[in-house]
């Protein structure tokens, strides 16, 4: 079965408020993560990864939060915009950089 | 610089048919990359080439599937015959160096629709 998953799939949040997407894995082995933003028609876009041995990293109005203890990482959005809507998937890479993603959250921006 | 293109945008087919998905890297990019998006699911990795030559496609079924680099710059999927089960947007990504270089710059392409009837 899958090894990345995700808690929701969809979200609704107000423009301005602030976003925060989650994601579980079950792979303790995977060297990094990837966060990808899907706009419909389009394919997936990189918004931002972090290592393994990283807790957090920051973005532009993006920050990534790494749980390795619970295995569950997080996309933080601040000040979500009507640009913000989008899917949202959280990948994890292994071994020759293969790329395996979770099934993916809808964002859907309220003005 | 230009995008990952591919054609056509959308196909519609009946089962037991074929057809043949095109992609144009990014120029200059090595590594190529086949996905399937089936609604409502993440994109799973079909074939990984480096330049004309295959990396991995441990996940093609190769039964009904099958994918060429031949000049090690575009390439095309093709499915024969194609199910139902087939009907997903099929992506094509690239990456500028060689197998090994992070996922991170993978490219991704607007994709191919395909329904199958």
């Amino acid at each position: 079965g899958e090894s990345v998953g995700l808690h929701l799939p969809t979200l609704s949040v107000q423009e301005g408020d602030n976003s925060i997407i989650n994601c579980a894995y079950s792979n303790s082995a995977s060297d990094y993560f990837i966060w990808y933003k899907q706009e419909s028609g389009k394919g997936p876009q990189f918004i931002i990864d972090i290592r393994s041995n990283m807790d957090k990293r920051q973005g532009q109005r993006v920050t990534v939060l790494l749980n390795k203890t619970v295995k569950h990482l997080s996309l933080q959005i601040a000040a979500t915009q009507p640009g913000d809507s989008a899917v949202y998937f959280c990948a994890e890479v292994r071994g020759n950089e293969k790329l395996t993603f979770g099934t993916g959250t809808r964002l859907t921006i309220i003005p | 610089e230009a995008g990952v293109a591919q054609s056509p945008r959308y196909k519609i087919i009946e089962k037991r048919q074929s057809v043949a998905f095109w992609c144009n890297p990014i120029s200059g990019h090595a590594t190529l990359y086949w996905y399937q998006q089936i609604l409502g699911q993440g994109p799973k990795l079909l074939i990984q080439f480096q330049n004309n030559g295959v990396v991995d496609d441990s996940q093609l079924p190769k039964d009904r599937f099958s994918a060429e680099r031949l000049k090690g710059v575009d390439s095309t999927l093709k499915i024969q015959p194609a199910k139902l089960e087939d009907s997903a947007v099929y992506l094509c990504a690239s990456t500028p160096g060689y197998a090994g270089t992070g996922a991170s710059e993978q490219f991704f392409g607007p994709g191919t629709r395909l329904t199958v009837l």
